[in-house]
């Protein structure tokens, strides 16, 4: 059974850097887009970003483009976040997605809080 | 933004309620639309994907179309467990992003 677990989230002041992972089993990571999609406190979901399957080839979000940077490591079966400069308003659960918009599979998620 | 979605619909237990995704050409009109629902208090799940395909294990009471650049989520035979926020999710071509809806609040009256 396919499954994706997120962790590394937590309280980071304005400004701070906080790296997530995203641990894959159960299936073969590489033949996989991973997709990052947070979601603030009552809020929707929003895109962050996407990495292909060899890392080649990644999409991001404007809001977070040139402060986020994704990275994956197929042979560990992990794709990681590396999260610079952040702000209040990166506050969110962050859920790592495999293959969004197709017969996808997302993970529990976890909670970034930016606060001082 | 980029996708418009009522923000709620409602109805008693057993109707049907349709859910509207509005888009346009650089995204609903020439790509695959998916469908997600949210749990209280859970992750997003996908409903529907490519537009108009299930998941094994997603009752065919839920089902997705598309017209020109606007999608639909319909929900027959509502049921109380599906009390749920409801989001449309798209690849943009000209942004180069997957961009959601704001989502649907379903009620069950």
């Amino acid at each position: 059974e396919a499954q994706l677990v997120e962790s590394g989230g937590g309280l980071v002041q304005p400004g701070g850097s906080l790296r997530l992972s995203c641990v894959a089993s159960g299936f073969t990571l590489r033949d996989y887009w991973i997709h990052w999609v947070r979601q603030g406190p009552g809020k929707g979901l929003v895109w962050v970003l996407r990495v292909n399957g060899d890392g080649s080839i990644t999409n991001y979000a404007d809001s977070v483009k040139g402060r986020f940077i994704v990275s994956r490591d197929n042979a560990k079966n992990t794709v990681d976040l590396q999260m610079n400069s952040l702000g209040v308003e990166d506050t969110a659960v962050y859920y790592c997605v495999r293959g969004l918009g197709g017969n996808d599979y997302w993970g529990q998620g976890t909670l970034v809080t930016v606060s001082s | 933004s980029v996708l418009t979605q009522p923000p709620s619909v409602s109805a008693a237990p057993g109707q049907r309620v349709t859910i509207s995704c509005s888009g346009s050409s650089s995204n609903i009109g020439n790509n695959h639309v998916a469908w997600f629902q949210q749990l209280p208090g859970t992750a997003p799940k996908v409903l529907i994907y490519h537009t108009n395909e299930r998941p094994s294990g997603i009752p065919d009471r839920f089902y997705g179309s598309k017209s020109g650049t606007s999608a639909t989520l319909g929900i027959t035979g509502l049921q109380t467990g599906d009390e749920a926020d409801y989001y449309c999710g798209v690849w943009d071509t000209s942004l180069s992003v997957y961009v959601f809806g704001a989502g649907t609040k379903v009620t069950v009256l």
